[in-house]
């Protein structure tokens, strides 16, 4: 069992809908992150919160906006999404202090489907 | 710039047999090495790292990686492969870049099949 909590784990969504996928852990982390991954694909970041503030943006458009209501709970709203936005959603977290050698804890994943 | 390259996208071995899977790195500093693992529709899960305590690192499932910087080198391995072992696997690495926060950079997969 993953300790990052990530729903739903499916979605389907037209492009004029307004969704959004939540995640959450009780690990006491405090850097959480998103994730991106396409079928036989790495995963590709596109936000880090880092106590709870928003440390990286990897130039993601903006029908994506992340939030980090508190320690323990990361969202990701979506809205107007394209096809192409289809894909796995996976959301992580890591331990506090030297973040750059603490490994990621990944969820499960949110499949997405636009259609 | 850091990155790592994994050689083959597919390996097959037979249960049984020696489990190598590739992993080259390129990082300007030293870096902190991971391996991780994607079993079907679900996320990546550590199999181990590299931090510098010990150029030989033993994870979960007998699996264990060794890093050689004479080589860039930090190739998966598993004496015996299981078929459970089928899966995507991931070599990442994690620098920082003057902050306390780094960014993990995957390489491209590889998906390891077993046959009975």
């Amino acid at each position: 069992d993953t300790e990052v909590t990530q729903t739903p784990k499916h979605l389907v969504m037209g492009m004029t809908n307004k969704k959004s996928l939540k995640c959450e852990q009780h690990m006491g982390h405090r850097a959480m992150y998103w994730y991106k991954q396409k079928a036989k694909k790495p995963p590709e970041l596109m936000f880090v919160y880092s106590y709870e503030k928003l440390s990286i943006n990897e130039s993601v458009p903006s029908r994506f906006s992340p939030e980090c209501p508190n320690s323990s709970l990361l969202n990701l709203h979506l809205h107007a999404l394209q096809p192409e936005d289809s894909a796995l959603y996976l959301c992580a977290s890591s331990p506090p202090g030297t973040e750059e050698n603490s490994p990621l804890h990944f969820g499960n994943g949110t499949r997405l489907t636009v259609t | 710039a850091q990155s790592v390259t994994q050689l083959g996208s597919h390996v097959s071995v037979s249960e049984g047999a020696l489990v190598l899977l590739r992993c080259n790195y390129s990082s300007s500093v030293p870096p902190y090495l991971f391996w991780y693992v994607q079993y079907p529709n679900q996320g990546l899960q550590l199999l181990l790292k590299y931090t510098s305590a010990a150029t030989l690192v033993k994870g979960i499932n007998g699996f264990e990686a060794e890093f050689k910087k004479s080589e860039t080198s930090f190739h998966l391995t598993k004496p015996s492969a299981h078929m459970s072992d089928a899966a995507e696997y991931f070599c990442a690495v994690s620098v920082s870049r003057g902050s306390t926060l780094g960014r993990l950079y995957f390489g491209r997969g590889t998906q390891l099949t077993v046959w009975p």
